[in-house]
């Protein structure tokens, strides 16, 4: 089956520490992004990707990194200097290179010890 | 700024009802919008989509509205269902320049009671 595997469902980041955060998709897609999701409120932009090695920083890049070096693949590490990480992230992939409709993986919740 | 609000954060509706979800938006580049349905600890699915040219899209059970001239947009669910109870976000996407994002509202919770 075609889709998004975000791994690991949950994850715990202690002080100071970086943490990445997995997104691989088998749907042939170009564009790839990262959102933020915190409780009551809706999806802010992190990081997209409309081809491979280049991504570009959404709303909230602060504190975040990303790579882009194989087409499936996108991951996103919560760097230290993020200071508020606990949310719930998601990853996103569409086939076209504009915004459109997004196809989902079931997310990461990131919680800090 | 928010561009794109969902100012009611729940709805309750009876099974068998009309379920209608309000979204406004603030900017008028905007020319296509969807709508996502989101299960908790899950990832949003996209639902319906509209195009800023066209005033209805209809799949189905759902029935999305634009009324480009009051920056609104609704979701028309008939019959509700006990399984659409779920969180219901708006998206709007930018034209030009910005025709790689989405920008999303809140969401509104949506109960279908039985």
């Amino acid at each position: 089956d075609g889709g998004i595997t975000q791994s690991p469902k949950y994850l715990f980041r202690k002080e100071g520490q970086n943490v990445t955060l997995s997104c691989e998709q088998n749907l042939n897609h170009d564009a790839m992004y990262w959102y933020r999701q915190d409780p009551g409120q809706g999806l802010r932009l992190i990081y997209y990707s409309q081809i491979v090695n280049d991504f570009q920083k959404g709303d909230i890049a602060e504190g975040y990194s990303v790579s882009r070096e194989k087409k499936e693949s996108f991951p996103l590490t919560v760097t230290s200097a993020q200071k508020n990480p606990t949310a719930f992230y998601l990853c996103a992939s569409s086939i076209r290179q504009i915004g459109g409709k997004l196809f989902f993986g079931s997310g990461t919740q990131l919680s800090v010890l | 700024d928010q561009q794109v609000k969902q100012n009611s954060p729940s709805l309750s509706v009876q099974e068998g009802r009309i379920s209608i979800l309000n979204c406004d938006y603030t900017n008028s580049m905007f020319d296509y919008f969807l709508w996502y349905k989101k299960y908790p600890a899950e990832g949003p699915t996209f639902l319906i989509s509209i195009s800023s040219i066209k005033d209805k899209n209809e799949d189905g059970r759902f029935t999305v509205f634009l009324n480009k001239s009051a920056k609104h947009l609704s979701l028309h669910i008939v019959p509700s269902q006990p399984g659409d109870s779920a969180v219901y976000f708006c998206a709007a996407r930018g034209s030009g320049g910005s025709n790689y994002k989405l920008t999303f509202g809140k969401g509104t919770l949506l109960t279908v009671n039985p």
